[in-house]
């Protein structure tokens, strides 16, 4: 079946350090990608996406680019801040279609220090 | 503002009874789901509807059932049978069947004293 495999945590970087959060996955055919976000107590928040091969998904600094020859889908930012303190999940949506769930790795939590 | 909305933030239940979760969307969302998470854990599928008066099986459906009677409406409930139930309940939706995106409410967290 589909899997999901990100760094574990935690990982603590200072303030305007480079972020890399590593994913990789293991799925038939040409699954979604994408990147949530969950802050303290919070539901998950869409980070960005990405839907076919060498696609790069980007927002508030972030970016991923889908990787269909290392099947990976590596989170980055250049220079974070102590407000992206949170856990990070990578996750893909099957490509078989219908509405099942969307398979999850496990987090990665990441400490921004001043 | 079109969201979804879970209720209560929290909750907390003496074994043996039942208890209900519930989870609301005001997107016009076709499909929605149910998500379990434990501390250093993914997400893990409980149960998901397609439509309307059906629903599916997830990965982890013992001890649980739901029901899907309106579109906007997907109550969970955590039945005596779950053996842990303790967790953070997530709700989600995405707008419609063949939709990879999907939209997540604030969660329920449930404690079992």
């Amino acid at each position: 079946g589909d899997s999901v495999t990100q760094m574990e945590g935690p990982v603590t970087l200072s303030e305007e350090a480079f972020l890399t959060i590593n994913c990789t996955y293991t799925a038939t055919g040409y699954p979604s990608l994408f990147w949530y976000v969950q802050y303290p107590g919070e539901g998950l928040q869409l980070l960005l996406k990405a839907t076919k091969a060498d696609d790069k998904g980007s927002n508030k600094g972030f970016e991923a680019t889908y990787r269909k020859e290392t099947t990976s889908f590596h989170l980055e930012k250049g220079s974070v801040q102590v407000s992206d303190s949170a856990v990070y999940f990578c996750a893909l949506h099957g490509s078989g279609g219908g509405a099942d769930g969307l398979t999850f790795g496990k987090g990665t939590h990441l400490i921004i220090q001043p | 503002d079109g969201g979804i909305t879970q209720s209560p933030k929290y909750l907390f239940r003496k074994e043996g009874q039942n208890v209900t979760l519930s989870c609301e969307q005001n997107l016009n969302h076709d499909a929605m789901y149910w998500y379990r998470q434990d501390p250093g854990q993914g997400l893990r599928l409980i149960y998901y509807s397609q439509i309307v008066n059906d629903f599916q099986k997830g990965d982890i459906a013992e001890g649980y059932s739901v029901s899907r009677e309106k579109k906007e409406s997907f109550p969970l409930t955590v039945t005596s049978a779950q053996k842990n139930p303790t967790a953070f309940y997530l709700c989600a939706s995405s707008i419609r069947v063949e939709a990879d995106t999907q939209y997540f409410g604030p969660g329920t967290r449930l404690t079992v004293l």
